[in-house]
């Protein structure tokens, strides 16, 4: 079965600054790979999601990731940061054979004024 | 908002107790996930319902149940709870069911066992 690892539990950036989330897979196949959001009492919204094609997807709020299958990653970034990013991060990978999406265990980031 | 509804918002009952939550999903999307969201576990996928039919199971316990109704919406069924089972539980909705649809969360109901 498929699986994510997000290796950073807390990141905190100053606001202004570039963010890369970190994001691990471990599948068998080409993976589908999402990035969701999840702000505090929020329900998760998609951000970006890789299914095939250029590696460099864009998604919403001027978020992109780069899949990389040499390293099994799917790392998250922005070029600056804004004081609205705080939330909680989930990388997802989703086996289209049987429907199931696993989630990483998310990262939480702080903005710093 | 994402045009999924989810009822209750809180929901706080005691052990061995049973209780029901209850997803609409965004109109026009026919199939529904159900998530539950725990310190200890993270965010787990339960199962998957499509136009009624159960599509794809996860970490759903025996003592968890869930059913898709005619009108799309859909209950999970909670039984014999436990203090572990004190959780957010989040559901989902897509357009067609297969992995690659944008799956719009709700806003979840929080679950307190005492």
């Amino acid at each position: 079965a498929q699986s994510v690892t997000q290796p950073d539990i807390h990141i905190t950036v100053s606001e202004g600054a570039s963010l890369e989330l970190r994001c691990n897979y471990s599948y068998g196949a080409t993976p589908y790979l999402f990035w969701y959001v999840q702000s505090p009492g929020q329900g998760l919204q998609l951000l970006l999601k890789y299914f095939s094609g250029d590696t460099l997807v864009q998604g919403i709020k001027g978020f992109e990731a780069e899949f990389k299958r040499s390293q099994s990653s799917f790392n998250l970034r922005k070029p600056s940061v804004h004081w609205s990013d705080a939330a909680e991060y989930f990388c997802a990978v989703g086996d289209h054979n049987n429907n199931d999406m696993r989630f990483g265990a998310g990262t939480r980031l702080t903005v710093k004024p | 908002d994402s045009g999924v509804t989810q009822t209750p918002k809180h929901l706080i009952t005691a052990t061995g107790q049973r209780v029901t939550l209850r997803c609409s999903p965004r109109s026009g999307d026919l199939s529904v996930y159900w998530y539950q969201q725990s310190l200890d576990q993270g965010l787990q996928f339960l199962i998957q319902y499509y136009n009624g039919e159960e599509r794809a199971k996860g970490n759903i316990l025996e003592r968890f149940s869930a059913q898709q109704f005619p009108d799309l919406h859909s209950e999970l069924n909670l039984s014999s709870l436990e203090l572990g089972d004190s959780a957010l539980y989040f559901c989902a909705s897509s357009e067609a069911g297969v992995v690659g649809n944008e799956q719009f969360f709700g806003p979840g109901t929080r679950l307190t066992v005492l």
